[in-house]
């Protein structure tokens, strides 16, 4: 049973470009959930999605981040117009179900230039 | 004031050495307990999953809750140079979906 799959693994933008990250979660699981390591920091919640539905985006940035779990296909974390403070390792978490243990992924290495 | 308290470390131990983890919490609301490990450049791999105050036990290793000191423990018996890692502890709001996770500690066992 493969584990949460993200990619690309590590992804190096320049200023004001476009990072999309993806997120394929564990095969039976519909909850995912994203999540943010800056550097020596512990790791931020930033949104929680279901199919085709946004539930908590609470910890998301209000400008430039944006987040879907569409019906068919991996979830995608897009922040638009990179600045080099989004340098960061962006995890992928998914769950089977409500209150249930969440599963991460290997990471997405973001590096802004 | 942060949610979840945890002494980033770091933490340097022989091996064979039990070793003790602690996460200090605010919100009593809290109601879930994770610890999680992550190897260097690694996403974080789920240790323990905890609900109620007591123990839980899985292999080497022991998690433990008290809810009325805001207190979580992990516990590694017979520690192995493979354990060296950052161990991060996890809480949630029951109800609440999103992980509120201390900093992590990083730990060395030493051959």
């Amino acid at each position: 049973n493969a584990g949460v799959m993200q990619n690309p693994r590590h992804l190096v933008r320049r200023r004001g470009q476009e990072a999309r990250l993806r997120c394929s979660p564990m095969k039976g699981h519909s909850h995912v959930y994203w999540y943010r390591q800056l550097p020596e920091e512990g790791l931020k919640f930033m949104v929680y999605l279901q199919k085709e539905n946004i539930i908590d985006e609470s910890g998301m940035p209000k400008e430039r981040f944006s987040a879907e779990f569409p019906k068919e296909g991996p979830s995608i974390l897009r922040i638009q117009q990179v600045v080099r403070g989004d340098s960061a390792a962006y995890f992928c978490a998914s769950s089977p179900d409500l209150f249930r243990e969440q599963y991460f992924g290997p990471g997405t290495r973001l590096t802004v230039t | 004031q942060k949610e979840v308290e945890q002494d980033p470390g770091p933490l340097s131990v022989p091996e064979g050495a039990i070793v003790s983890l602690n996460c200090t919490y605010s919100n009593s609301a809290f109601q879930y307990f994770m610890w999680y490990r992550q190897y260097s450049r690694k996403g974080p791999e789920l240790l323990m999953y905890t609900y109620s105050s007591g123990n839980k036990e899985d292999g080497r290793f022991t998690a433990q809750v008290d809810k009325s000191s805001k207190y979580i423990s992990l516990f590694i018996r017979d520690s192995q140079p493979s354990d060296s890692a950052t161990y991060l502890c996890a809480t949630n709001v029951q109800g609440a979906q999103k992980l509120v996770f201390g900093q992590g500690t990083r730990l060395t066992i030493n051959p």
